[in-house]
């Protein structure tokens, strides 16, 4: 069965900072893995998806995630934080009948 | 862009009465799906619908829930008795039904049970 584990339920960095958001998939079959961002009292928006080929994957909003099979990961980075990213971000991964599964998700806080 | 809309934003009814949350997935999409998300709490899957049958629920999906696709372009989730446990947000989401492919979410239902 798929699963994934977000590492940091909350991650506070400064303005201007590394912003490292870390994601692990289980998987019993090439995965789909995405990350979404959820702003206060709205929906998931997608801002990154992986599927097959190159594994450095850019974003919206200046993300990027890679995916590394070795380590079954699919880290999420910014290299400069901004005060509009405050949010929550949550890890997705796609299973083989179509079922997207979720991390449970980590708020962002950005420090001016 | 093509969005898919939820209906209403915000919906308030008491226990055991019966709620109708209403979804507009985008039009070319084929597959169709219910999420919750308890107040801060993680996303959770309860159900997918396909060639207008259930391709697969979770164990929360029992038979107080109920989903159909009345008409060529709504989606909707009908729970039979709300609980006080059923508040949540309640998220409709589609799919393009190519594999990989991400799924497109509206902005929620927030359901308050009282």
């Amino acid at each position: 069965a798929q699963s994934v584990t977000q590492l940091g339920s909350h991650v506070s960095v400064s303005e201007g900072a590394l912003v490292l958001l870390r994601c692990n998939y289980s998987s019993s079959v090439p995965p789909y893995l995405f990350w979404y961002v959820q702003y206060p009292n709205q929906g998931l928006q997608l801002l990154l998806k992986y599927t097959t080929g190159a594994t450095l994957v850019k974003g919206i909003n200046g993300f990027e995630a890679e995916f590394k099979k070795s380590e079954t990961s699919f880290h999420l980075t910014k290299p400069s934080a901004h005060m509009s990213d405050a949010a929550e971000y949550f890890c997705a991964v796609g299973t083989g009948t179509y079922k997207y599964i979720f991390g449970t998700g980590t708020r962002l806080k950005v420090l001016a | 862009e093509p969005e898919v809309t939820q209906t209403p934003s915000h919906q308030v009814t008491q226990m055991g009465q019966e709620v109708i949350l209403r979804c507009v997935p985008i039009s070319n999409h084929l597959y169709f799906y219910w999420y919750r998300q308890i107040l801060g709490q993680k996303v959770e899957f309860l159900v997918s619908f396909y060639n207008n049958e259930i391709s697969e629920k979770s164990e929360i999906f029992d038979d107080q829930f109920s989903v159909e696709r009345p008409d060529g372009s709504n989606f909707t989730l009908k729970i039979r008795s709300t609980k006080l446990e059923d508040s949540a947000m309640y998220f409709c989401a589609s799919g393009g039904g190519i594999f990989g492919s991400p799924l497109h979410f509206g902005n929620g239902t927030r359901l308050t049970v009282t």
